[in-house]
């Protein structure tokens, strides 16, 4: 199995601030990671799939990167808005979600 | 718009098969996957499994010998049927998209129902 470790799993930031969220994956999964993100009793909504491709109507202050085993998720700008729980989801074999991060504006 | 909406009962006993249905309107489920994905109160997501229009079915291996899907494509519907619950299976249930290229057999979750708690207690 396929172990997604993501981090770190809270973060506090303040608006404006950049944050970055990793993902590690424990074998080469090429650039098969999505990433959503979760409002409190919410679904998730995909926000980056095949690693670095923005969803349609996403804004642009969310970008992802990495392939191989390390992947990084960031947000350019941080809004109020974002406050939510973001995950990292594979794709290689199966499915497979990290942990999750919980970000908190400071 | 595709949507997707969940439906069961909200309470299972200990031991009893929790058994759920999905749903779909604003698009066929025809020739897509569809998933289930649970979430405990407070944690992360696991990915449970997921059928095919024609019937496959992929499964979790950690829950594998106690999942069966089903779909019945005439209703739009497909099923989720857990057997031998415990607490540890308290948590919302969501039905999602599993959206695949057609040069890769895996992908992304595009669209999710609302999901639906579901809670194991005598």
């Amino acid at each position: 199995d396929i172990q997604m470790t993501q981090s770190p799993s809270s973060l506090s930031a303040s608006v404006g601030d950049r944050v970055t969220i990793t993902c590690q994956a424990s074998q080469d999964i090429s650039n098969y990671l999505n990433w959503y993100q979760q409002k409190p009793g919410k679904a998730p909504k995909l926000l980056i799939y095949d690693a670095s491709n923005l969803e349609t109507g996403v804004p642009s202050r969310f970008s992802g990167s990495g392939s191989g085993t390390d992947f990084t998720f960031t947000i350019s700008s941080l809004q109020p808005e974002d406050i939510a729980t973001y995950y990292c989801q594979q794709y290689d074999n199966l499915h497979t979600f990290g942990q999750g991060t919980k970000l908190e504006i400071k | 718009q595709v949507q997707l909406q969940e439906s069961g009962p909200g309470l299972v006993k200990p031991s009893e098969t929790l058994s759920l249905t999905c749903t779909v309107s604003g698009g066929s489920i025809s020739s897509y996957y569809w998933s289930w994905i649970r979430q405990p109160a407070g944690k992360g997501l696991e990915w449970i499994g997921r059928i095919y229009t024609s019937g496959s079915t992929n499964y979790n291996p950690s829950l594998k010998s106690r999942v069966t899907m089903s779909v019945d494509t005439s209703k739009n519907q497909f099923s989720l049927k857990l057997s031998s619950v415990t607490a540890a299976d308290t948590a919302v249930y969501y039905c999602a998209r599993d959206y695949s290229s057609s040069w890769y057999p895996w992908g992304l979750f595009d669209y999710w129902g609302q999901g639906t708690l579901v809670t194991v207690s005598s």
